[in-house]
């Protein structure tokens, strides 16, 4: 099993639908939760922190579910600039080093 | 603005050569920096983890004699792909990690390295 696995999509979705990503993690001793959204050939962009609490940014919404060791990102609204690969991160101390472990990403592409 | 800098962005190296990328932490000290791999359509493969003053830890699979790693300053990281080969091209990102209680984790522009 993966550490961290995620849908690869992609979602194809219109313009202001709204569409919802879950990331699975496999330790359950992990600590910290990011999404970032890489777009191609860029370097990956935090998007936003993951805390117990969820939270909100515009039109992201971030949960962490920990029981189930999942986090999901909900975008609203969609807009065309929304497209990109969604990655999901968790960091965790492993071994005595404090490390960041990325999903494979969620592709999405959203449609006029 | 960018917090972490990467230099260079774009290389292009012969074959059997050393090529060296700079991982800068702009407005912050970074204790810990990160060096991961991406091939096209892939997700990002951690390398090795850098930390100031001490040896980077491989991930298994990493030579360390080939990817050699220095950290010597608290906003400083170097990647060097010695003996450089064609199946090495690709594209090197580097991310520091902020202190305190919610640390967060910002990468580098990103090197793409093309071996000929």
């Amino acid at each position: 099993r993966k550490e961290v696995e995620q849908d690869p999509g992609p979602f194809n979705v219109p313009e202001g639908a709204t569409v919802a990503f879950n990331c699975t993690y496999s330790n359950s001793a992990s600590q910290s939760f990011f999404w970032y959204r890489q777009d191609c050939r860029k370097e990956p962009k935090l998007l936003m922190s993951v805390y117990s609490s969820g939270n909100e940014d515009g039109r992201f919404t971030a949960q962490l579910n920990r029981a189930s060791q999942y986090i999901s990102l909900l975008i609203r609204d969609s807009k065309l600039s929304d497209s990109a690969t969604y990655l999901c991160v968790v960091g965790a101390l492993t071994s005595g080093t404090y490390k960041y472990i990325f999903g494979t990403g969620t592709r999405l592409k959203v449609l006029a | 603005g960018a917090v972490v800098s990467q230099h260079p962005s774009w290389v292009i190296c012969k074959s059997g050569t050393s090529v060296k990328i700079e991982c800068r932490s702009l407005d912050f000290q970074a204790t810990t920096m990160f060096w991961y791999r991406q091939f096209p359509k892939q997700s990002l493969m951690l390398m090795a983890t850098s930390n100031e003053g001490s040896k980077a830890t491989y991930e298994q699979g990493v030579e360390k004699d080939k990817f050699l790693i220095n950290h010597a300053s608290l906003t400083l990281s170097t990647l060097t792909v010695t003996s450089a080969h064609p199946e090495d091209s690709s594209f090197y990102i580097c991310s520091a990690r902020t202190q305190g209680l919610r640390n967060t984790i910002y990468f580098g522009e990103g090197s793409w390295l093309t071996v000929v």
